[in-house]
């Protein structure tokens, strides 16, 4: 493994499953965030961790829960999901967080929610 | 509240100089990211300013005014592979990274 890996790579799911999205890196970074990316809308930070054991709500959080149980993983939990969480999901990683560190971006995961 | 400017697509010769603009209306700054993705990539990062002037790297060159809330992204001697989305993003006085909705450059022969 080399930076940051994502899976699946794309996912249709009917309304209403419960599906994780999985994100592992090996860079031993402390922060890790997931955002969701549609057309003509800039990346918008679901959730976010600074560091194992703690996590933060992004700017659209409805819908989605996070863990970080360690330094390398950070699932993203829909619980039950909709239409409109179809979306391109990534996943990145900084060494610190705080907004100020390079991110590194994971290939993403295009989800379709029918 | 917070918002970031770019325009939505702009068109370039190869060989040429195109120029990004970026302008920003957010509570504080704490820096400003530029970062290139490829259309179905991830996006990866270009370039950090967090004072003013010109940051320049080979081909590209990030420039930053913090008193006009504007940055712009230089691109010289164009390639087809240039042809991407540019994406600015500032950090606020929270240092939460605020994201533009990109620029989709295309480059033209």
């Amino acid at each position: 493994i080399a930076g940051i890996t994502q899976a699946p790579t794309s996912q249709i799911l009917a309304a209403g499953r419960r599906m994780t999205l999985r994100c592992t890196q090996d860079m031993r970074h402390n922060a890790m965030y997931w955002y969701r990316q549609d057309l003509g809308l800039g990346l918008r930070l679901i959730h976010y961790s600074n560091t194992a054991g703690t996590t933060g709500k992004g700017e659209v959080p409805d819908g989605y829960s996070v863990s970080r149980a360690n330094t390398d993983d950070f699932p993203l939990t829909l619980a039950s999901a909709v239409p409109s969480q179809t979306s391109v999901y990534f996943c990145a990683s900084s060494a610190a967080g705080g907004g100020t560190d390079t991110q590194y971006f994971g290939p993403g995961t295009r989800l379709t929610v029918l | 509240g917070q918002n970031i400017d770019q325009p939505t697509e702009m068109t370039a010769t190869e060989g040429a100089i195109v120029q990004i603009n970026c302008t920003y209306q957010t509570s504080g700054f704490n820096g400003l990211f530029w970062y290139q993705q490829h259309a179905g990539e991830a996006p990866t990062f270009l370039s950090y300013n967090v004072l003013d002037g010109l940051e320049e790297k080979g081909r590209f060159s990030s420039f930053l005014s913090r008193s006009k809330g504007y940055s712009y992204l230089l691109l010289k001697e164009l390639q087809m592979k240039d042809s991407a989305s540019y994406l600015c993003a500032v950090t606020d006085s929270n240092y939460q990274l605020i994201w533009g909705a990109g620029t989709k450059l295309i480059i033209k022969p």
